[in-house]
């Protein structure tokens, strides 16, 4: 059974850039059989995908967050991250990262979250 | 991107009641549609993938169908672990986005 953690800070200050990382086990990050997504939900709200990559590194991002995220891989400590950089108040959520079957298709396992609040 | 609406937003009901969500899509999708359930504090659950398939350790109480632009989720007996908040995901098309939720409470 695949065990997903977030990891990070929870306080990011406007205009910096908010990092996670998920780190994976009980199961192979470079399994063919899975992407790795991120998703977010401010607090009270519904859901959003955020992006996700697959083994091989090709990432699949939410056109209205493209210019501001990257997801990156590294099979060697079983993790990937988020960096969404230029943040605001708006970008204060509940993130979620999540294995997916195809990059934005039902995403199967969840780690329980991270609140990461944008303040100064 | 592809707009999903849930009704009712809201839906109180008791432990024994048959209950059913709709979701409806801005376009056709197919049957690319996710259903998931969410308790306060916890990560969302996928209970059904591809309009109706159930998800292994989910209860058959638990149902969905419908394609192109109106789905259903229907629970037929509720429990009391049922009471949460109910998603509706399309990944018909990059966004995915989710509807709005519904809150499932108990009467």
């Amino acid at each position: 059974q695949l065990h997903l953690q977030e990891s990070g800070p929870g306080l990011v200050k406007p205009s910096e850039t908010l990092s996670l990382t998920c780190t994976v086990s009980g199961g192979s990050i470079s399994s063919s059989s899975n992407y790795w997504g991120w998703i977010r939900q401010p607090p009270g709200k519904g859901l959003e995908w955020i992006g996700s990559i697959y083994y091989s590194g090709s990432t699949y991002y939410n056109p209205s967050l493209k210019s501001r995220v990257t997801i990156s891989l590294d099979t060697s400590k079983s993790q990937f991250s988020l960096k969404l950089s230029s943040v605001t108040a708006a970008d204060t959520a509940m993130y979620y990262c999540a294995s997916v079957h195809s990059p934005w298709t039902d995403f199967q396992h969840w780690g329980q979250g991270t609140l990461v609040t944008v303040s100064s | 991107d592809i707009q999903m609406t849930q009704s009712p937003s809201s839906l109180s009901a008791s432990v024994g009641d048959g209950v059913t969500i709709t979701c409806r899509a801005s376009q056709s999708i197919s049957n690319y549609l996710n259903w998931y359930h969410q308790k306060p504090g916890e990560a969302p659950k996928l209970l059904i993938s591809a309009a109706y398939s159930l998800q292994s350790g989910v209860p058959s109480r638990f149902s969905g169908s419908g394609a192109g632009t109106v789905f259903t989720l229907t629970i037929s007996s509720l429990q009391p672990e049922d009471f949460a908040t109910y998603y509706c995901q399309q990944s018909y098309s990059s966004p995915s986005t989710f509807g709005q939720g519904t809150k499932l409470e108990i009467k």
